[in-house]
């Protein structure tokens, strides 16, 4: 079956750095695009970025473009994002998930959650 | 980008009620409107896709409607398990925007 796991959240500084993984398993990941989408806690669901299923389509919020960077291995089954530079603002439950087709969502993660604090 | 916006923003209803939410779009597109059902701690459900589609698993008693820049999720007999978030996202060009949500209280 679809399995989506994300890795990498924690407490971080203001400015500081963290990279998420997305762990994919049960279906050809290299087949298939991939987004991160965050929610504030309480708050409603954040397009963050998407990446084609080669990698050479790649997109971002303009809340995170130049600061965050989105990528894949797909020898590796992996979907990342890097993010630098973080504000109080990006703290959120980062989700990773599949699009089955451009843009709609099937499969998601359970989240990793990101705290920008100090 | 296209916005989207939900209402009611919460809905409070029983057991065995119809409900209905509404999600309007800034802009009409063709019909790449999803909605998807969330609880609490828990990820996104993809519930109906190209708006009226039911996506496999889904219990009947959902259903999706409407064109152009309106369109409702419909719950025909609320079960207990349905109480949760529900969001519309259109999916006609990126970003995917989502609605606000919508919180379906008892």
């Amino acid at each position: 079956q679809v399995q989506l796991v994300e890795s990498g959240g924690g407490l971080v500084k203001p400015g500081g750095s963290l990279r998420l993984s997305c762990a994919a398993s049960g279906f050809m990941f290299r087949d298939y695009y991939m987004s991160w989408i965050r929610q504030a806690p309480g708050k409603g669901l954040e397009w963050v970025s998407y990446i084609s299923s080669t990698g050479t389509n790649i997109s971002y919020a303009d809340s995170v473009k130049g600061r965050f960077t989105i990528s894949r291995d797909n020898a590796k089954n992996s979907l990342y994002l890097q993010m630098n530079s973080l504000r109080a603002e990006d703290t959120a439950m980062y989700y990773c998930a599949r699009h089955i087709v451009v843009g709609l969502l099937d499969y998601w993660g359970q989240g990793t959650l990101v705290t920008v604090s100090s | 980008d296209i916005q989207m916006t939900q209402s009611p923003s919460t809905l409070s209803a029983s057991v065995g009620d119809r409900v209905t939410i509404t999600c309007r779009a800034s802009q009409s597109f063709n019909n790449w409107l999803a909605w998807y059902q969330q609880k609490p701690g828990k990820a996104p459900k993809l519930l109906i896709y190209k708006a009226s589609s039911l996506q496999s698993g889904v219990p009947s008693r959902f259903s999706g409607s409407g064109s152009g820049t309106e369109f409702t999720l419909t719950i025909s007999s609320l079960q207990p398990d349905d109480f949760a978030t529900y969001y519309c996202q259109q999916y006609n060009s990126y970003p995917g925007t989502f609605g606000q949500g919508t919180k379906l209280e008892i």
